[in-house]
């Protein structure tokens, strides 16, 4: 089946706008991601949902970022009021289930990416 | 808290040449272990993963031990070629996943 994908894959837009990346996760999968990724910098964990339920919205920046998947599937990150700094690559990921117990392992895979530039 | 720290790049290598990108890790629990890898253009895979100590993941020709006692993940190829050329991401996972900041390889015929 299809991969994960991401829309738009590229996002420009002026200071001060809000702007809305959608990620679509694969099939079935339980537990979804977003990540943001500086240019030349490892992904860093922003939120993640089980289902529909935000689990851990611990990376999320400030309060102009939020996300949600209110089915369970499709979910979106917004960012409101946008500023230069949010420029980076968003990454979304999904996996079958989340870590649970002694042993974590929770294989993800990740969109193409939306490339956000905040001029 | 949890963390990775992997081997600042890049590297550049003559093809068939051995290599080794250093990982070592923090983490409370017990985590699992990742490498991921970056093609140009193209978005981050799985290569390989351990999930407990002494599990060797493997796949391509790339190995890595997961080494409680070191807290290390050491990331190893015997023979590169110019295709492995690509950024690689040490990462872990307890609840959420952690990543390294990349190590860009560069592979030279």
């Amino acid at each position: 089946g299809a991969g994960v994908s991401q829309s738009p894959r590229y996002k420009v837009t002026k200071r001060g706008q809000d702007v809305a990346l959608r990620c679509d996760p694969i099939s079935g999968h339980v537990s979804l991601y977003w990540y943001r990724q500086a240019l030349g910098q490892g992904p860093e964990f922003l939120t993640y949902f089980n289902y529909e339920a935000q689990q851990d919205k611990s990376g999320l920046p400030n309060d102009r970022f939020s996300a949600e998947r209110p089915e369970g599937s499709i979910s979106t990150l917004t960012i409101q009021r946008t500023e230069q700094r949010d420029s980076a690559m968003y990454r979304c990921a999904s996996s079958l289930r989340s870590a649970g117990g002694p042993i974590a392992y929770n294989e993800q895979f990740f969109g193409p990416g939306t490339r956000l530039t905040v001029l | 808290g949890d963390s990775v720290t992997q081997m600042e790049g890049p590297v550049t290598l003559s093809e068939e040449a051995f290599l080794t990108i250093n990982c070592t890790y923090t983490a409370t629990g017990y985590p699992s272990l990742f490498w991921y890898v970056q093609y140009p253009g193209e978005g981050l895979q799985l290569l390989l993963k351990a999930t407990k100590a002494d599990d060797k993941g493997s796949n391509k020709g790339f190995e890595a031990t997961y080494r409680k006692e070191t807290t290390s993940f050491h990331l190893e190829k015997g023979s590169v070629q110019v295709s492995d050329s690509a950024v690689y991401f040490c990462a872990l996972s307890v609840d959420q996943f952690y990543f390294g900041t990349g190590t860009s390889l560069t592979v030279i015929p």
